[in-house]
This record gives C-alpha cells, sequence and structure tokens, in this order.
C-alpha cells in the first residue's frame, strides 16, 4: 500500500528556519514526482512545488521560488520541505503528494500525506 | 499562469439528487498530441487530506463510486455526483497539470440541505 507519511505539527516564531518531511512507503521513491502544497487556514490549496527524487529535477512556482527549498533523499525515500526564515504569513497545513508520470512531466495527485500544520507566531 | 475557477461556491443538494460543479480554466489544457485534458478533480473533506476523484478529465480513480463523473474538454469541465450521499459533504477542487506552474481552482463546498 502506498503511503506518504508527513512530519508532525511544528509552532515556530518569525525569523525562525524549519524543515519538514515527507516519507514515502509501498513502492519506487525515486521513480515518481513529490509535489508540495500549502493550504492556509480555510483556504484553497496552492501548488508550491515539485521534485523528482530520481534526479532531483525540481520545478518551483513563482510565487514561492526563493521562499521555501524543496529537495530529497533516496536512501531513506524522503522529501523536505525547508525554510530558512519564516513568517506569520506561512501559517498553514503542507501537504505532500505523489504525482503520477510519464516521461519527464508529472501528472495528478494520486497519493497524499495527511499534512503538516506549521503555525509560526511570536 | 493557467488560472482555474470554479462555481458555484457553494452548492447545498438533497439527498439523493444531482450535484454538478463546474470548472473553467484560462488555457486551453487539452493536449493535441494525445488527445488528453490534463484536468484532475479532488475531494476533501473536513479535517482530511485531498483525495484523487477523477483525473484526464473523465477517467475515474480506483475505489471512487460510480455517482461521481467528470466530464468537458478544453477549457470548460464539470463533475458530476448523480445521487448525493451524506458522505459526499466536502470541498471539491478541480486541478490543471497541463503546465507549471501547476493550478487548482478555488473549491466548491457541496452540503447536503
Amino acid at each position: 500500500e502506498v503511503q506518504l507519511v508527513q512530519s508532525g505539527p511544528e509552532m515556530k516564531k518569525p525569523g525562525e528556519s524549519l524543515i519538514i518531511s515527507c516519507q514515502g512507503f509501498g513502492y519506487t521513491f525515486s521513480r515518481y514526482w513529490i509535489a508540495w502544497v500549502r493550504q492556509k487556514p480555510g483556504k484553497g490549496l496552492e501548488w508550491m512545488g515539485i521534485i523528482y527524487p530520481g534526479d532531483s529535477d525540481t520545478r518551483y512556482n513563482p510565487s514561492f521560488r526563493g521562499q521555501v527549498t524543496i529537495s530529497a533523499g533516496t536512501s531513506i525515500n524522503t522529501a523536505y520541505l525547508r525554510w530558512s526564515s519564516l513568517k506569520a504569513s506561512d501559517t498553514a497545513i503542507y501537504y505532500c503528494a505523489r504525482a503520477e508520470w510519464e516521461v519527464v512531466h508529472p501528472y495528478y495527485f494520486d497519493h497524499w500525506g495527511q499534512g503538516t500544520l506549521v503555525t509560526v507566531s511570536s | 499562469d493557467i488560472v482555474m475557477t470554479q462555481s458555484p461556491e457553494y452548492l447545498a443538494v438533497s439527498l439523493g439528487e444531482r450535484a454538478t460543479i463546474k470548472c473553467r480554466s484560462s488555457q486551453n489544457v487539452l493536449y493535441s498530441s494525445n488527445n488528453y485534458d490534463y484536468l484532475a478533480w479532488y475531494q476533501q473533506k473536513p479535517g482530511q487530506s485531498p483525495k484523487l476523484l477523477i483525473y484526464w478529465a473523465s477517467t475515474r480513480e480506483s475505489g471512487v463510486p460510480e455517482r461521481f463523473s467528470g466530464s468537458g474538454s478544453g477549457t470548460d469541465f464539470t463533475l458530476t455526483i448523480s445521487s448525493l450521499q451524506a458522505e459526499d459533504v466536502a470541498v471539491y477542487f478541480c486541478h490543471q497539470y497541463y503546465s507549471f506552474p501547476f493550478t487548482f481552482g478555488p473549491g466548491t463546498t457541496v452540503d447536503i440541505k
């Protein structure tokens, strides 16, 4: 059974750094794109970016480029989302999702993690 | 960026009745070389992660009840729940994966009348 298991909730202060993770089980992790999606409280879904763990090919939403860093480690089947300096506006639930794909283009998201709540407050 | 819009924002339907949600993309998401529409639908129940319902605009994901169907092509798409059940109360999002950045519609809340 395919599963994406995300790290637990985080409470941080503005200006602090943070890394959250997403570990894949039940499939060959290196062969599927992993996306990160933000959902602010009571709001919709925002695609932040996506990585192909097999070769670390990464695409960012321009709205998030420079604000976060997406990476992956294939030896431990884990993708990461990193902030170097959090803002209060980063408060949200962050989901990872596996993308089906063909050739080099990712498609729809067929499995999702349970979400990681990040709260940034002074 | 391809902008996705959905209508209505909120929909209340009686149990057993049909629910219809519209999604429109600001650009064509039909890839001419394979004739596939790069459009998916997700369901998000309160407190849960989104769940894939439909991909390629009309292909039902394995395990999704037959009462869920997707239609449309190009820029206009529809998600239909043929006979609303209590467990279908959720927010429904469309999603284009035709080009980066991928984008989602704002969501449609479906509730019981």
